[in-house]
């Protein structure tokens, strides 16, 4: 039973470019949420995708957006790339939108020069 | 507002050791989860633990235990004897049913040495 996947694993942008994540969550799951982690730092929540539609959406501006397909994946879009969004992004995903355990995959780390 | 504080941003022990992660939460509501993750150096968030507002029992699993306390809205996690795999950053994370998102604290950085 796979968990979570992403890819990449690590990606190298320059300022004022645009990069897309991307997230397969856990067999059986539906409900996919990302989160940005800077170095030394506790995950910041992004957004949560469920039913292919943005649920909640943490503090992050309108440069982040996401999708979600309808086999669950999702993917996450950062335009205009800034140095301060280099970070490992996280993945999570679990059953519906509840306070259930989430499942985290191996991040991308995402470094902007 | 809703808060996690892990105030010991560093803990260094000897193998075998016990030794204790603090939590400390602020939540306005009545009904919340509390959880805990690894996060190893690979990076991969680990889910340890999820404990609902309205069971205050302490749980036990091999070598990791949990105390939750209302009274002093903690929630501290305690590895007893000590392994080097234990290494890692240990988060605790809040989420209220208001709103499913996780709250996490800063983390704390657990080294275990042989």
């Amino acid at each position: 039973d796979a968990g979570v996947t992403q890819s990449p694993t690590h990606l190298i942008k320059t300022r004022g470019q645009q990069v897309t994540l991307r997230c397969s969550p856990k067999s059986g799951h539906d409900t996919v949420s990302w989160y940005q982690q800077a170095l030394g730092q506790g995950p910041q929540f992004i957004f949560q995708y469920y039913e292919e539609e943005e649920r909640q959406r943490g503090n992050f501006p309108d440069r982040f957006s996401g999708h979600q397909f309808p086999n669950y994946s999702s993917e996450l879009n950062v335009n205009a790339l800034l140095l301060g969004d280099s970070a490992l992004y996280l993945c999570a995903s679990r059953t519906g939108t509840g306070a259930y355990e989430q499942y985290f995959g191996p991040g991308t780390r995402l470094t902007v020069t | 507002a809703q808060k996690v504080t892990q105030a010991q941003t560093e803990i260094s022990v000897v193998e075998k050791e016990d030794v204790t992660l603090d939590c400390v939460y602020e939540t306005r509501d009545t009904t919340y989860y509390l959880f805990w993750y690894k996060q190893p150096p690979s990076g991969e968030l680990v889910f340890l633990i999820r404990r609902n507002s309205f069971d205050e029992q302490n749980e036990i699993s091999g070598r990791y235990s949990w105390n939750f306390q209302k009274s002093t809205s903690s929630f501290n996690f305690t590895i007893t004897a000590s392994q080097v795999v234990d290494s890692a950053v240990y988060f605790c994370a809040l989420s209220e049913v208001s709103n499913y998102q996780l709250i996490w604290g800063a983390g704390t950085k657990l080294i275990i040495k042989p």
